[in-house]
């Protein structure tokens, strides 16, 4: 399989801290996504990293990519509560007509 | 904005039924998903489509065939329910000629097999 793996699976922190999240994936990519689910939603598309890019920024979001070993990591900073909820990256095939999700990292934030 | 639909929330079936999850779009995709997410799991392709009758199996295809008549519904069918098909099912679209390939997802269809 080439699912990734998110790291932590659980994470909690307090309100104004920052949460860290990193993906692993197995084969080499095109693109690397992360996606954010709020409780028995659907996943609504955060940033996209390329695999000649080496970091990006969105807001309060930053995302860093490593090819060399096939990791990422989410960073949120200054979270704030509504930030509650379950992050994943997604990696794509060598067509990018397919994509493979990690398995999640459930981010509680403490008002 | 793209809206994709699903047409239960919340499904509640015997086993052995035959079972029809409907995905609907509205911006034109060419592509296609439908996954389920089980706890522990994340998310895993069942079937997905690139085209209008085109279909491709994904990792977890066993139980599931998939109809695509129109460009913009895609239906995941379970031919014969069973227990272990009780999970959250989510569609979710792409266009390959946009720029990021971002998926859009629908509510999700949370199912249950008794």
């Amino acid at each position: 399989s080439q699912q990734g793996e998110e790291d932590p699976q659980a994470l909690s922190i307090q309100e104004g801290e920052n949460a860290t999240m990193n993906c692993s994936y197995k084969t080499s990519i095109n693109n690397l996504q992360w996606y954010r689910q709020n409780s028995g939603r659907g996943l609504v598309h955060l940033i996209l990293i390329r695999s000649n890019e080496r970091e990006k920024h969105s807001g309060r979001l930053r995302v860093t990519l490593d090819t060399s070993k096939k990791s990422s990591s989410l960073l949120i900073t200054a979270s704030r509560a509504a930030d509650t909820a379950s992050y994943f990256c997604a990696t794509d095939s060598n067509t990018g007509n397919q994509f493979y999700f990690g398995t999640g990292t459930s981010l509680t934030v403490i008002p | 904005d793209v809206k994709v639909t699903q047409s239960s929330r919340y499904l509640v079936k015997r086993t052995g039924e035959k079972v029809f999850l409907e995905c609907v779009q509205d911006m034109d995709h060419e592509n296609m998903f439908w996954y389920r997410q089980d706890p522990g799991l994340g998310l895993r392709l069942i079937y997905f489509s690139y085209d209008v009758k085109m279909k491709e199996k994904g990792d977890i295809p066993e139980g599931y065939s998939v109809s695509r008549e129109k460009k913009e519904r895609f239906s995941l069918i379970l031919e014969s329910a069973s227990t272990n098909q009780t999970s959250m099912y989510l569609c979710a679209t792409t266009s390959p000629r946009g720029v990021s390939y971002e998926q859009y997802f629908g509510p999700g269809t949370r199912l249950t097999v008794t």
